[in-house]
């Protein structure tokens, strides 16, 4: 079946690069999403990256897919306090319908 | 503004009772996603709904119910069936009721604690 894994925590110092990974096992995934959630919140979308694309850039956010490796990387340069949340990767797995397969989510702490 | 909304923000209720969530949205989607999330664990989907009066199982749809009678509300009912029904649930809705291109945009979810 369809599975997202991502790492449980990442520590990193405020104004340094942040790189959060995640990999998935259906190869047949059309769009991946990065989320954030901060403490208490909903879901917020960050980016998304279609599957025959390998590179996005978004202001301090550039996401890197390789599909041959079913690896999904989230960097977010010169990281602030304000980006300590919980990042999520999911998957789009097709079919009629736009449903979504989660990882387990990243804890990003920025250490001032 | 538009967005979508979740009430209550905190839930508590007795172990055997029934007790519904609401999610509103005025951002005239067509889908909407009911999902829950557990310390640790991603977020696993209960049920779905792709248009008004019809709705669909997710994932861990076992001791919850739902209704879809108008385009804009989505309410869970966690039943007294739901064997451990302490989580973060969070809903969420589409533009469209299909295709790749559909973001998902969610609500700021409701943490329902059984006493």
């Amino acid at each position: 079946g369809e599975d997202v894994e991502q790492s449980l925590f990442l520590s990193v110092r405020e104004g340094d690069s942040s790189v959060i990974n995640c990999t998935y096992t259906d190869s047949s995934s059309t769009y991946l999403y990065w989320y954030k959630q901060e403490p208490g919140a909903g879901l917020q979308l960050l980016t998304y990256i279609f599957s025959n694309m390998d590179m996005k850039q978004d202001q301090r956010l550039t996401v890197l897919l390789n599909k041959k490796d079913k690896h999904l990387s989230l960097r977010i340069a010169d990281t602030q306090t304000g980006d300590s949340a919980i990042y999520f990767c999911a998957e789009s797995i097709g079919g009629a319908t736009n449903k979504l397969i989660f990882g387990t989510g990243t804890l990003l702490a920025v250490q001032p | 503004d538009g967005g979508i909304t979740q009430s209550p923000k905190y839930l508590f209720r007795k172990e055997g009772q029934n007790v519904t969530l609401s999610c509103e949205q005025n951002l005239n989607h067509d889908a909407m996603y009911w999902y829950r999330q557990d310390p640790g664990q991603g977020l696993r989907l209960i049920y779905y709904s792709q248009i008004v009066n019809d709705f669909q199982k997710g994932d861990i749809a076992e001791g919850y119910s739902v209704s879809r009678e108008k385009k804009e509300s989505f309410p869970l009912t966690v039943t007294s069936a739901q064997k451990n029904p302490t989580a973060f649930y969070l809903c969420a809705s589409t533009p469209t009721s299909g295709g790749y291109t559909d973001t998902q945009y969610f609500g700021p979810g409701t943490r329902l604690t059984v006493l």
